[in-house]
């Protein structure tokens, strides 16, 4: 079956450092990969999106990268800062009607 | 900027009733998608719906039905509530395709007794 695995384990970094977030999938070719934040109590909010011809995208101190031969996406946060902690989702979208399908997502906790 | 509207923020229902949880958007969005969250599992594709009246089944369907009669308004029911349905409910919408960002809601916290 379709699966999108995240860390479920909480990653903890110093703030400063780089985070790096994981996003793995399998029986699933997806043409579009997104990710997004979520705050305690909200709906997740989006971040960034990666086709899937593209290996890199950046966006200010975000960097995403998509590897279809290895089925991950790897999300990167640098000079990463307390106010960055939260949730992060990544999702995938194949159909033509846009049908989007989220992993489990992964809680960052940046410590000052 | 972009408006998805859940009709209730917390609801509490009983065992057995049905329950209509609404959700607006005010961006002529061709797509919506109700999700429900739970610790650990993520979010989790109820019911998608591409159009006016086109629904498409999502990886949780048993239980809920949907109702898209006007493209800006998109309905989850819950035909006979139970326990087990007690979670965070998630509307969000988007622009028609595979390329395009979906704008959440704020959830709605469901509790069935």
């Amino acid at each position: 079956s379709q699966k999108i695995e995240q860390n479920s384990e909480a990653l903890n970094i110093q703030e400063g450092k780089t985070a790096t977030l994981t996003c793995n999938y399998t029986n699933y070719s997806p043409a579009y990969l997104q990710w997004y934040r979520q705050d305690p109590g909200r709906g997740p909010v989006f971040l960034l999106l990666i086709r899937e011809n593209e290996k890199e995208k950046r966006k200010e101190r975000l960097k995403v990268t998509f590897d279809t031969t290895l089925k991950q996406s790897l999300f990167h946060i640098t000079a990463s800062q307390p106010a960055d902690s939260a949730t992060y989702l990544c999702a995938l979208s194949r159909s033509n009607t846009g049908k989007l399908i989220f992993g489990q997502g992964t809680t960052l906790q940046v410590k000052p | 900027d972009v408006k998805v509207t859940q009709s209730s923020r917390y609801l509490v229902k009983r065992t057995g009733e049905k329950v209509f949880l609404e959700c607006v958007q005010d961006m002529d969005h061709e797509n919506m998608f109700w999700y429900r969250q739970d610790p650990g599992l993520g979010l989790r594709l109820i019911y998608f719906s591409y159009d006016v009246k086109m629904k498409e089944k999502g990886d949780i369907p048993e239980g809920y039905s949907v109702s898209r009669e006007k493209k800006e308004r998109f309905s989850l029911i819950l035909e006979s509530a139970s326990t087990n349905q007690t979670s965070m409910y998630l509307c969000a919408s988007s622009l028609e395709g595979m390329s395009t960002e979906a704008f959440f809601g704020q959830g709605t916290r469901l509790t069935v007794v």
